[in-house]
């Protein structure tokens, strides 16, 4: 199983909703990522897990949770967003932290704020 | 200012016909540098990555070229399908210890038949 899955594909929400992202993967790899894609735009990091930890934080706001149960999935916890956070939001994993090792993104979610 | 630029910016090929995509970078130092195709609202997926030792990689109708020397790195598509119309992004990632990957902004090509 060489796929990372992502649900849902799409969601809209208000801005005083709570929603989450899910995010799994069952290739055994050991750090997970959250990226930001606008239209037209590359990715954005957002954060990066090892080994279930939190490492890297891109100076994301507060509005933005994530969070890592086990080592196959990672969630993105949602609350109080504003439209301008719509967005494609992409999730990645790779066997290892580390640039040597290729990153496997998700098909996405199409996150509308209204 | 970015340190990875693609060009063109965006292209028009007719279905049959080959186009060669530009990378430059920065990024220093060097680890690897990927290309990516990312249809319409999809997750990018992995085309090749090259380490600063490798000078060309296929996988089959493309082919990516890296010069450590220059900077510069260039995906060649052959004999292009209307499948092949996405946007490429090249990736560059820093030295081996860190996380982070610069993103191109992306070539996005249209196959028209």
């Amino acid at each position: 199983d060489t796929e990372v899955t992502q649900t849902p594909k799409h969601l809209v929400m208000g801005m005083t909703n709570k929603k989450s992202l899910k995010c799994e993967q069952h290739m055994g790899h050991r750090a997970m990522y959250w990226y930001k894609q606008k239209a037209k735009k590359p990715p954005e990091l957002m954060f990066v897990y090892s080994y279930e930890k939190l490492s890297i934080n891109e100076s994301v706001p507060s509005r933005f949770s994530p969070e890592c149960p086990n080592s196959s999935l990672l969630n993105l916890h949602l609350h109080a967003l504003q439209p301008e956070d719509s967005a494609l939001y992409l999730c990645a994993s790779s066997q290892l932290p580390g640039n040597n090792y290729e990153q496997y993104f998700g098909p996405g979610t199409r996150l509308t704020v209204t | 200012k970015n340190q990875v630029e693609q060009s063109p910016q965006s292209l028009i090929i007719l279905e049959g016909k080959n186009c060669t995509l530009q990378c430059n970078y920065t990024v220093s130092p060097f680890s690897n540098l990927r290309w990516y195709k990312q249809d319409t609202g999809r997750g990018p997926v992995s085309l090749t990555i090259m380490t600063f030792s490798e000078n060309t990689k296929s996988n089959g109708r493309y082919t990516a070229t890296l010069d450590a020397d220059t900077k510069q790195s260039s995906l060649h598509i052959t004999a292009s399908q209307l499948s092949d119309s996405a946007s490429y992004i090249c990736v560059v990632s820093l030295g081996p210890k860190g996380n982070k990957l610069s993103f191109g902004a992306g070539t996005t090509v249209t196959v028209r038949a």
